[in-house]
C-alpha cells in the first residue's frame, strides 16, 4: 500500500463547476497535510495546508481533513481553465520526511 | 527576493559518469529538501537538511547518492556512477523554519537529468 494515494485522473470538469480532489494516507501519526499545484513542466507550488480536522477555506479553495478516516480533500469552486494542472497531496509523517502522492490531473473544459 | 535556484537546468551524461547538482535556497531558509520526479510520477523524497545537518537521509536510493550543505546556504547532490534509472527531474525546495507542522516548501525549477 502506498503511503499517500491519489486517483491519477484525469478528472475532467466543465468551467464553473466544483472540482473535488481526494487523497488518503496510511500513517495515522501524520500531522500536516498540504496541497500543491504543478503545471506541466513546472515546479510544484503550494495552494494550502491543513492540520486540524474540518474545513479550511482560502478563496475558491477548500481543504477538508478527516484524520479518523485518514482522508484529505481539496475542493475547487468555480473551476477555471487556468486551474488545469496536476494536484499533489503531501503529508508530513514521522520525522521530517514529506511524502507526496503521485498527483491527480485536473482538466477544466472551457 | 530571489526564489530557490538550481543549476544546471539540464544535464545529459553518459552512464557511469558522476554528476553534481546544485541548489541555492531562499536566503535565510533553514530547511532544504531534495526530491526527484520521474516522468508522470509524484515527488520522491531524497534527503532533508536542517541547517547543514541531515536528520533524514532515508530517501537516498543507494550509496551512489550523497548530498551536502554548507551552513544554511548552497547544497549539492552528487550521483556517482550514474545509471539510466537515475534519469529524472531533481527538485530542491527550501522552507523558513523546518518545523514540520507549518512547513511551507518553496520549490526551485529543477534539474532535468538524462543518463544515456
Amino acid at each position: 500500500q502506498k503511503e499517500v494515494e491519489q486517483n491519477s485522473g484525469p478528472l475532467s470538469v466543465p468551467e464553473g463547476a466544483i472540482a473535488s480532489l481526494n487523497c488518503t494516507y496510511s500513517d495515522r501519526g501524520s500531522q500536516s497535510f498540504f496541497w500543491y499545484r504543478q503545471y506541466s513542466g513546472k515546479s510544484p507550488e503550494l495552494i494550502m495546508f491543513i492540520y486540524s480536522n474540518g474545513d479550511k477555506e482560502d478563496g475558491r479553495f477548500t481543504a477538508q481533513l478527516n484524520k479518523a478516516s485518514q482522508y484529505v480533500s481539496l475542493l475547487i469552486r468555480d473551476s477555471q481553465p487556468s486551474d488545469s494542472a496536476t494536484y499533489l497531496c503531501a503529508v508530513i509523517a514521522g520525522g521530517f520526511k514529506t511524502i507526496f502522492g503521485a498527483g491527480t490531473r485536473l482538466f477544466v473544459k472551457a | 527576493g530571489a526564489g530557490v535556484s538550481q543549476s544546471p537546468s539540464n544535464k545529459v551524461t553518459e552512464k557511469g559518469k558522476d554528476v553534481e547538482l546544485r541548489c541555492d535556497p531562499i536566503s535565510g531558509h533553514t530547511a532544504l529538501y531534495w526530491y526527484r520526479q520521474s516522468l508522470g510520477q509524484g515527488l520522491e523524497f531524497l534527503i532533508y537538511f536542517q541547517g547543514n545537518s541531515a536528520p533524514d537521509k532515508s530517501g537516498l536510493p543507494s550509496d551512489r547518492f550523497s548530498a551536502e550543505r554548507t551552513g544554511e546556504s548552497v547544497s549539492t547532490l552528487t550521483i556517482q556512477r550514474t545509471q539510466q534509472e537515475d534519469s529524472a527531474v531533481y527538485l530542491c525546495a527550501s522552507s523558513p523554519l523546518g518545523q514540520r507542522s507549518t512547513d511551507t516548501q518553496y520549490f526551485g525549477p529543477g534539474t532535468r537529468l538524462t543518463v544515456l
